[in-house]
Formats: C-alpha cells, sequence, structure tokens
C-alpha cells in the first residue's frame, strides 16, 4: 500500500519569513496529494491540492509542487503570519473520493 | 462550503460503555463516509469506509464488532464504540464526499474527543 513520509515534524519560522514541508510517497498509482491544515482540537481543513497532471499550483500564500518522477511534493508558505501556527498534513491518494493515506505531520510555529 | 458535523465534540465515559459518535453532511449528501483515528501528537488513521446502504470496509486491524458503522442515509453515518475501554480514547474523526464526488475533495469534521475512565 501507499505510504507517505513528511518531514520535517517540526518547524519553527519568524513571521514574515517563508516555510516549506516536504512530503514523499510510494505507490506511483496515486494521483491526488492533498494538504491539510489542523489546529488544536479541530478536524483538518483542506488548503490546497494537486493532481498528478499539474506540477505546480498556488493560492495566495501558498503553493504546492509535485515532482511525480521523484515522487515527492512539497507545500510553500510565503509571509508567513502567526495564525499559519498549526499541525500541517500531506496526504495522498489514487483519486479525492478514495482513501487519504496521511503524512505524520509537520507543527509549524510562526512567532511574531 | 460544504459542511461535515460531528456529535458529541467530547465525550467522557467510563469503562465498559458504549459510545455513538454521529456526522452529518449538512449541506450535501454524502455517498461515501470515512472514520479516522487520532492518538495525541499523531497522524490520522483511517478505520473504515462506509458507504450509504451498505456494510462498511474495515482497514485491516480495526475491529469491526467493536467499532460498529452506520451510514443509513446519504447525510449521516454513525460509529459505536461498543465496550469502551480506556484504551479506546482517541479524538475521532469523519470525512465525507458528496454525490457526483468526481474531483471533488473530501470535507472534514471538527472530531468527537472520547475519554474512558
Amino acid at each position: 500500500g501507499e505510504n507517505v513520509e513528511q518531514h520535517p515534524s517540526t518547524l519553527s519560522v519568524q513571521e514574515g519569513d517563508s516555510a516549506v514541508i516536504k512530503c514523499t510517497y510510494s505507490d506511483s498509482a496515486s494521483n491526488y496529494f492533498p494538504w491539510y491544515k489542523q489546529e488544536l482540537g479541530k478536524g483538518p481543513q483542506l488548503i490546497i491540492d494537486i493532481r498528478s497532471n499539474v506540477g505546480e499550483k498556488k493560492d495566495q500564500r501558498i503553493a504546492v509542487t509535485l515532482n511525480k518522477t521523484a515522487k515527492h511534493f512539497s507545500l510553500h508558505i510565503t509571509e508567513t503570519q502567526p495564525e499559519d501556527s498549526a499541525v500541517y498534513f500531506c496526504a495522498a491518494s489514487m483519486d479525492s473520493w478514495g482513501k487519504l493515506q496521511f503524512g505524520a505531520g509537520t507543527q509549524v510555529v510562526v512567532t511574531p | 462550503g460544504a459542511v461535515v458535523s460531528q456529535h458529541p465534540s467530547w465525550v467522557i465515559c467510563k469503562s465498559g460503555t458504549s459510545v455513538k459518535i454521529e456526522c452529518r453532511s449538512l449541506d450535501f449528501q454524502a455517498t461515501t463516509m470515512f472514520w479516522y483515528r487520532q492518538f495525541p501528537k499523531q497522524s490520522l488513521m483511517l478505520m473504515a469506509t462506509s458507504n450509504e446502504g451498505s456494510k462498511a470496509t474495515y482497514e485491516q486491524g480495526v475491529e469491526k464488532d467493536k467499532f460498529l458503522i452506520n451510514h443509513a442515509s446519504l447525510t449521516l453515518s454513525t460509529l459505536t464504540v461498543t465496550s469502551a475501554h480506556p484504551e479506546d480514547s482517541s479524538f475521532y474523526i469523519c470525512s465525507a464526499i458528496g454525490q457526483g464526488r468526481f474531483n471533488q475533495p473530501q470535507h472534514f469534521g471538527d472530531g468527537t474527543r472520547l475519554s474512558i475512565l
């Protein structure tokens, strides 16, 4: 089955700096790669996703890149703000309506 | 946007009690719902996949007789933890996918924190 590895496990950045989280996956059949933000005591919230026919996608301060050959994808957050502090999870699936395999998560702390 | 609601958000009960958690899709019909369990500082682990009107499909290692899932309507799925013990204490989260689900992402509820004394 699919195995998703996520690094780093914790990330501290100064407000205004960029944050990058990287994930690798094992199953070449995976075609859908969402990123979720989870705040304490809440469920995950989808922040951006990318499909295998696209190499990069951007939504305001958030961008995701995908290298299907190398089987890795990354989340980039620019101009970080304190409200970006949360746990971020990457995931992989064959399609958006299928089972998601989550990475271990990254605790992001943005200090003012 | 699409909203998934879970109830209760937090429950504390004695060992041996059975606990039911509800997952509702508020503004769309969910053909498929997923149930996850998350232990502190860990990732989400899929427990089972629930399709409306059919039996749930459980992941390896998840006891189907302990975690009863019912998806009787297109807007409601329930997870019942039977004879709960302290080791069942966890954060349970559901997600849902709507009809016409192709290319639609999963929407997650806000989870239920279960504490067994």
